[in-house]
Protein backbone atom coordinates (compact mmCIF):
# COMPACT_ATOMS: atom_id res chain seq x y z
CA UNK A 1 0.00 0.00 0.00
CA UNK A 2 0.85 3.54 -0.50
CA UNK A 3 3.48 4.67 2.15
CA UNK A 4 3.51 8.88 3.28
CA UNK A 5 7.30 9.33 5.30
CA UNK A 6 7.46 12.14 7.53
CA UNK A 7 10.48 13.45 9.48
CA UNK A 8 9.16 12.91 13.03
CA UNK A 9 10.69 16.17 14.73
CA UNK A 10 10.97 19.44 13.17
CA UNK A 11 12.61 22.55 15.78
CA UNK A 12 12.33 26.57 14.92
CA UNK A 13 12.75 29.24 16.39
CA UNK A 14 9.63 31.36 17.32
CA UNK A 15 9.26 34.08 14.43
CA UNK A 16 11.15 31.74 11.66
CA UNK A 17 9.63 29.53 8.97
CA UNK A 18 8.68 25.68 9.62
CA UNK A 19 8.87 23.23 7.04
CA UNK A 20 7.24 19.93 7.34
CA UNK A 21 7.94 17.35 4.35
CA UNK A 22 5.07 14.66 3.09
CA UNK A 23 7.23 12.18 0.85
CA UNK A 24 5.66 9.85 -0.96
CA UNK A 25 5.63 8.10 -4.36
CA UNK A 26 4.78 10.62 -6.91
CA UNK A 27 2.29 12.06 -4.22
CA UNK A 28 2.52 15.46 -6.37
CA UNK A 29 -0.49 13.64 -8.81
CA UNK A 30 -2.36 13.19 -5.45
CA UNK A 31 -4.22 15.56 -3.44
CA UNK A 32 -2.60 15.53 -0.06
CA UNK A 33 -5.01 17.21 3.15
CA UNK A 34 -2.69 18.51 6.31
CA UNK A 35 -4.44 18.58 9.65
CA UNK A 36 -2.44 19.50 12.82
CA UNK A 37 -3.14 17.92 16.82
CA UNK A 38 -2.54 19.58 19.59
CA UNK A 39 -1.91 17.57 22.66
CA UNK A 40 -5.42 15.87 24.14
CA UNK A 41 -7.53 17.33 21.19
CA UNK A 42 -8.73 16.07 17.85
CA UNK A 43 -6.81 16.58 14.82
CA UNK A 44 -8.22 19.91 12.74
CA UNK A 45 -7.57 20.03 8.95
CA UNK A 46 -5.01 23.00 8.45
CA UNK A 47 -4.48 22.62 4.60
CA UNK A 48 -6.83 20.55 2.04
CA UNK A 49 -5.73 19.80 -1.69
CA UNK A 50 -2.17 20.70 -1.52
CA UNK A 51 -2.61 24.59 -0.39
CA UNK A 52 -6.33 25.31 0.09
CA UNK A 53 -6.78 26.53 3.74
CA UNK A 54 -10.33 26.53 5.77
CA UNK A 55 -11.94 29.39 7.02
CA UNK A 56 -10.37 30.12 10.28
CA UNK A 57 -6.57 28.70 9.34
CA UNK A 58 -4.43 32.47 9.76
CA UNK A 59 -2.97 32.87 6.10
CA UNK A 60 0.26 31.73 8.14
CA UNK A 61 -0.39 28.14 6.76
CA UNK A 62 0.88 27.46 3.58
CA UNK A 63 1.23 23.86 1.57
CA UNK A 64 3.05 23.02 -2.16
CA UNK A 65 3.07 19.26 -3.29
CA UNK A 66 5.13 18.65 -6.39
CA UNK A 67 7.06 15.16 -7.60
CA UNK A 68 8.06 13.03 -4.42
CA UNK A 69 6.99 15.88 -1.65
CA UNK A 70 4.66 17.36 -0.25
CA UNK A 71 5.29 20.32 2.20
CA UNK A 72 3.29 22.22 4.71
CA UNK A 73 4.98 25.87 5.31
CA UNK A 74 4.50 27.93 8.83
CA UNK A 75 5.91 31.17 8.28
CA UNK A 76 6.43 33.12 11.66
CA UNK A 77 6.11 30.33 13.96
CA UNK A 78 4.88 30.93 17.49
CA UNK A 79 4.01 28.59 20.57
CA UNK A 80 0.74 27.81 19.73
CA UNK A 81 1.65 26.31 16.67
CA UNK A 82 3.25 23.55 18.52
CA UNK A 83 1.85 20.28 17.65
CA UNK A 84 1.39 16.99 15.69
CA UNK A 85 1.01 17.61 11.63
CA UNK A 86 0.00 14.59 9.80
CA UNK A 87 -0.24 14.14 6.04
CA UNK A 88 -2.88 12.49 4.34
CA UNK A 89 -3.57 11.23 1.18
CA UNK A 90 -6.31 8.38 -0.46
CA UNK A 91 -4.14 5.34 -2.31
CA UNK A 92 -7.06 4.56 -5.37
CA UNK A 93 -4.65 1.86 -6.17
CA UNK A 94 -6.03 -0.14 -2.69
CA UNK A 95 -9.02 1.80 -1.96
CA UNK A 96 -6.88 3.24 1.75
CA UNK A 97 -7.02 6.59 2.98
CA UNK A 98 -3.66 6.49 4.42
CA UNK A 99 -1.50 9.06 6.65
CA UNK A 100 2.03 9.83 7.34
CA UNK A 101 3.70 8.96 10.64
CA UNK A 102 2.96 12.44 11.83
CA UNK A 103 5.58 15.04 12.82
CA UNK A 104 6.20 17.14 15.99
CA UNK A 105 6.62 20.78 15.33
CA UNK A 106 8.49 22.11 18.55
CA UNK A 107 8.95 25.75 18.72
CA UNK A 108 12.27 26.50 20.65
CA UNK B 1 -22.39 24.18 14.15
CA UNK B 2 -20.91 20.94 13.43
CA UNK B 3 -20.69 18.42 15.66
CA UNK B 4 -19.56 14.83 15.87
CA UNK B 5 -20.14 13.22 19.50
CA UNK B 6 -18.43 9.75 19.84
CA UNK B 7 -19.37 7.12 22.99
CA UNK B 8 -19.31 3.44 23.62
CA UNK B 9 -15.43 3.36 24.80
CA UNK B 10 -14.76 1.15 27.93
CA UNK B 11 -12.55 -1.47 28.72
CA UNK B 12 -12.83 -5.06 26.92
CA UNK B 13 -11.25 -8.07 27.57
CA UNK B 14 -9.88 -9.88 24.66
CA UNK B 15 -11.89 -11.87 21.73
CA UNK B 16 -15.08 -9.28 22.40
CA UNK B 17 -16.94 -6.92 20.98
CA UNK B 18 -17.93 -3.34 21.28
CA UNK B 19 -20.06 -1.39 19.54
CA UNK B 20 -18.65 2.43 19.04
CA UNK B 21 -21.28 5.31 18.21
CA UNK B 22 -21.07 8.76 16.83
CA UNK B 23 -24.17 11.43 16.94
CA UNK B 24 -23.74 13.97 14.40
CA UNK B 25 -25.86 17.85 14.15
CA UNK B 26 -25.66 20.82 12.75
CA UNK B 27 -24.85 19.43 9.31
CA UNK B 28 -27.23 17.33 6.51
CA UNK B 29 -25.70 14.11 7.81
CA UNK B 30 -27.20 11.20 5.01
CA UNK B 31 -25.58 14.07 2.47
CA UNK B 32 -22.29 13.12 4.14
CA UNK B 33 -19.48 10.09 3.88
CA UNK B 34 -17.82 9.43 6.97
CA UNK B 35 -14.45 7.80 8.42
CA UNK B 36 -13.60 6.37 11.66
CA UNK B 37 -10.32 7.02 12.49
CA UNK B 38 -8.11 5.57 15.30
CA UNK B 39 -4.56 6.57 17.15
CA UNK B 40 -3.19 4.33 19.77
CA UNK B 41 -1.61 5.76 22.86
CA UNK B 42 1.13 7.81 21.97
CA UNK B 43 1.47 7.20 18.18
CA UNK B 44 0.01 8.77 14.89
CA UNK B 45 -3.48 8.32 13.51
CA UNK B 46 -4.36 5.35 11.75
CA UNK B 47 -7.59 5.30 9.13
CA UNK B 48 -10.17 2.62 9.93
CA UNK B 49 -13.05 2.41 7.81
CA UNK B 50 -15.21 4.63 5.42
CA UNK B 51 -18.97 5.05 4.55
CA UNK B 52 -20.52 6.62 2.19
CA UNK B 53 -23.16 8.80 2.66
CA UNK B 54 -26.05 6.48 1.34
CA UNK B 55 -24.06 3.18 2.70
CA UNK B 56 -23.66 1.81 -0.32
CA UNK B 57 -19.79 1.55 -0.64
CA UNK B 58 -17.83 0.69 2.79
CA UNK B 59 -14.16 -0.19 2.68
CA UNK B 60 -12.09 -0.73 5.80
CA UNK B 61 -8.11 -0.64 6.74
CA UNK B 62 -5.89 -4.07 6.65
CA UNK B 63 -5.94 -4.54 10.48
CA UNK B 64 -9.66 -4.24 10.97
CA UNK B 65 -10.76 -5.88 7.62
CA UNK B 66 -13.16 -9.04 8.29
CA UNK B 67 -13.08 -7.94 12.58
CA UNK B 68 -15.20 -4.23 12.38
CA UNK B 69 -18.28 -3.07 10.34
CA UNK B 70 -19.24 0.21 9.64
CA UNK B 71 -22.63 1.65 9.43
CA UNK B 72 -25.25 4.36 9.94
CA UNK B 73 -28.73 5.07 10.24
CA UNK B 74 -29.25 8.36 8.44
CA UNK B 75 -32.75 8.69 10.45
CA UNK B 76 -30.87 9.34 13.63
CA UNK B 77 -27.86 11.41 12.41
CA UNK B 78 -25.87 7.83 14.00
CA UNK B 79 -22.35 6.54 12.56
CA UNK B 80 -21.62 3.15 14.12
CA UNK B 81 -18.12 1.26 14.28
CA UNK B 82 -18.99 -2.58 15.74
CA UNK B 83 -15.84 -3.66 16.80
CA UNK B 84 -15.73 -7.87 17.12
CA UNK B 85 -12.45 -9.84 18.02
CA UNK B 86 -10.62 -7.49 19.68
CA UNK B 87 -7.03 -7.47 20.50
CA UNK B 88 -4.75 -5.67 22.52
CA UNK B 89 -3.66 -3.81 19.58
CA UNK B 90 -7.14 -2.60 18.81
CA UNK B 91 -6.60 0.06 22.28
CA UNK B 92 -6.96 3.55 20.52
CA UNK B 93 -8.92 6.45 20.70
CA UNK B 94 -11.25 6.05 18.02
CA UNK B 95 -12.49 9.22 16.48
CA UNK B 96 -15.31 9.64 13.62
CA UNK B 97 -14.47 11.94 10.89
CA UNK B 98 -16.49 13.86 8.35
CA UNK B 99 -15.70 13.91 4.42
CA UNK B 100 -15.75 17.37 3.10
CA UNK B 101 -17.44 16.67 -0.06
CA UNK B 102 -18.33 13.61 -1.91
CA UNK B 103 -15.18 12.51 -3.17
CA UNK B 104 -12.32 9.84 -2.42
CA UNK B 105 -9.78 12.65 -2.54
CA UNK B 106 -11.55 14.75 -0.23
CA UNK B 107 -9.96 15.60 3.20
CA UNK B 108 -11.67 14.87 6.93
CA UNK B 109 -12.67 18.15 7.55
CA UNK B 110 -14.78 17.71 11.17
CA UNK B 111 -13.53 15.04 13.86
CA UNK B 112 -15.42 14.29 17.59
CA UNK B 113 -13.36 14.20 20.44
CA UNK B 114 -12.44 10.76 20.27
CA UNK B 115 -14.35 7.21 22.11
CA UNK B 116 -11.26 5.58 24.06
CA UNK B 117 -11.10 1.75 23.97
CA UNK B 118 -8.81 -0.38 26.40
CA UNK B 119 -8.79 -4.15 25.66
CA UNK B 120 -6.88 -5.63 28.17
CA UNK B 121 -7.37 -9.01 30.41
Amino acid sequence: SYVLTQPPSVSMAPGKTARITCGGNNIGSQSVHWYQQKPGQAPVLVIFYDSDRPSGIPERFSGSNSGNTATLTISRVGAGDEADYYCQVWDSSSDHWVFGGGTKLTVL
Amino acid sequence: QVQLVESGGGVVQPGRSLRLSCAASGFIFSSYGMHWVRQAPGKGLEWVAVIWYDGSNKYYGDSVKGRFTISRDNSKNTLYLQTNSLRAEDTAVYYCARVKGSAETAPFDYWGQGTLVTVSS
